[in-house]
């Protein structure tokens, strides 16, 4: 059974550009998650989305938004980048019923902002 | 406003030895916990969780222990090897429609052989 995908890998933004990540779930899965991962802040919860809809989202600014299309697959995407913003980002999917059985985290993106 | 805490950033045993990873929360609508080890440039892997309606939860070498008065829960790892020498995080959900988890912000472990 695949795993969560994320791409690109690794990516170089200048500051002011806007980026756009992808993650594609575990097959099956609804509900995708999107956490940045700073070593200050550490994990922080972005937003998640079952069925195309968003049912929550986390305290960041307008500038991070995401969306999610019918084949569950999900995309955030992050406008006038700021040096900040520069983060692992990391996409995980669930069934998106109980929590007990964890979520799946994918490798990551590691966005860097010069 | 930190609502998981881990106030260990790293822990040092010996292989063989009980790794004991403690964690607290001050958030009292968390209903679920789980823990999540994590390798450098990868995502966390799931380990364990536990319902706040019980007070451990077991699975192999690891057993997670709630305290819920105390608002403290820990990850047991016995015995300790030198794999598990990783990040583990705790988290924590609000269940309901929350789909949130708030995390911890780690604690590193060195298992030495």
């Amino acid at each position: 059974k695949a795993g969560v995908t994320q791409t690109p890998r690794y990516l170089i933004k200048t500051r002011g550009q806007q980026v756009t990540l992808s993650c594609s779930p575990i097959s099956g899965h609804r509900s995708v998650s999107w956490y940045q991962q700073t070593p200050g802040q550490g994990l922080q919860f972005l937003f998640e989305y079952f069925s195309e809809t968003q049912r929550n989202k986390g305290n960041f600014p307008g500038r991070f938004s995401g969306r999610q299309f019918s084949n569950s697959r999900s995309e955030m995407n992050v406008s006038t980048l700021e040096l900040g913003d520069s983060a692992l980002y990391l996409c995980a999917s669930s069934s998106g019923q109980a929590p007990m059985s964890g979520y799946t985290f994918g490798s990551g993106t590691r966005l860097t902002v010069v | 406003d930190q609502q998981v805490k881990q106030n260990s950033p790293s822990l040092s045993v010996q292989e063989g030895r009980i790794s004991i990873l403690n964690c607290d929360y001050t958030n009292s609508m968390f209903d679920y916990f789980l823990w999540y080890k994590k390798y450098p440039a990868e995502g966390p892997t799931f380990l364990i969780s536990i319902s706040s309606i019980k007070d451990k939860n077991e699975d192999g070498r690891f057993t997670v222990f709630l305290n819920k008065s105390a608002k403290h829960l820990s990850l047991h790892i016995v015995p300790s090897q030198p794999g598990d020498s990783a990040v583990y995080f705790c988290a924590a959900e609000s269940g309901g429609s929350n789909y949130k988890l708030t995390f911890g912000k780690g604690t590193l472990l060195t298992v030495n052989p």
